[in-house]
């Protein structure tokens, strides 16, 4: 089945506390994202990758960073979590570049930082 | 600065009659807009899509409207029906890379 998968679904953390959720699919997309989502704001992009080691800022990416060694996996760490970092947040694939192209998301990830 | 606007958070419907969400961008140069669902505890799903250079497109029961000139997008849902009840966004792309999501409306559509 083609899909994306995200771990952990849930996360209550600490400030500070370094932490990771990881992203894959399974569809060979070149084109993966990360996307959170808060009340009144939708879903703003953070990160994004075109193809493996070739990534580039969205739109909210302070606090976060990304790397993608591998096509199908696209983690998102967390260096030094804060409070305002707490949401709800997706990853995404699609085949190509180009708006044409359909995303597939991912299930999401509820993170809670204390 | 919002680009994509979508100014009904919520909507409630009839089984049976039209839904329409509606949505509203700022930039022009946006080349292709897409209307994604999302049920809760889910990731959203992609529902249909359209070319600037269009200003209609059709699937089944769903139709997006592209109005260029009053910068103006509408989803219509015909006839609703129960499942359909869900978040509704709007996106928006251009430099192939970027998609910009509106806030989101809540259907709901009861019997």
């Amino acid at each position: 089945e083609a899909q994306v998968t995200q771990n952990p679904r849930y996360l209550i953390t600490v400030t500070g506390k370094k932490l990771t959720v990881t992203c894959s699919q399974n569809m060979n997309h070149e084109y993966m994202s990360w996307y959170r989502q808060d009340p009144g704001l939708g879903l703003r992009q953070i990160y994004y990758s075109m193809n493996v080691e070739v990534t580039d800022k969205g739109d909210v990416p302070e606090g976060y960073k990304v790397s993608r060694k591998e096509k199908r996996n696209f983690p998102l760490i967390l260096e030094s979590p804060s409070p305002n970092q707490t949401s709800l947040y997706f990853c995404a694939s699609r085949i190509g570049t180009g708006g044409m192209y359909e995303q597939y998301f991912g299930p999401g990830t509820r993170l809670t930082v204390t | 600065d919002q680009q994509v606007k979508q100014n009904s958070p919520s909507l409630s419907v009839q089984e049976g009659r039209i839904s329409i969400l509606n949505c509203d961008y700022t930039n022009s140069m946006f080349d292709y807009f897409l209307w994604y669902k999302k049920y809760p505890a889910e990731g959203p799903t992609f529902l249909i899509s359209i070319s600037s250079i269009k200003d209609k497109n059709e699937d089944g029961r769903f139709t997006v409207f592209l109005n260029k000139s009053a910068k103006h997008l509408s989803l219509h849902i015909v006839p609703s029906q129960p499942g359909d009840s869900a978040v509704y966004f709007c996106a928006a792309s251009y430099n192939t890379d970027k998609l910009i999501f509106g806030t989101g409306t809540r259907l709901q559509v009861f019997p």
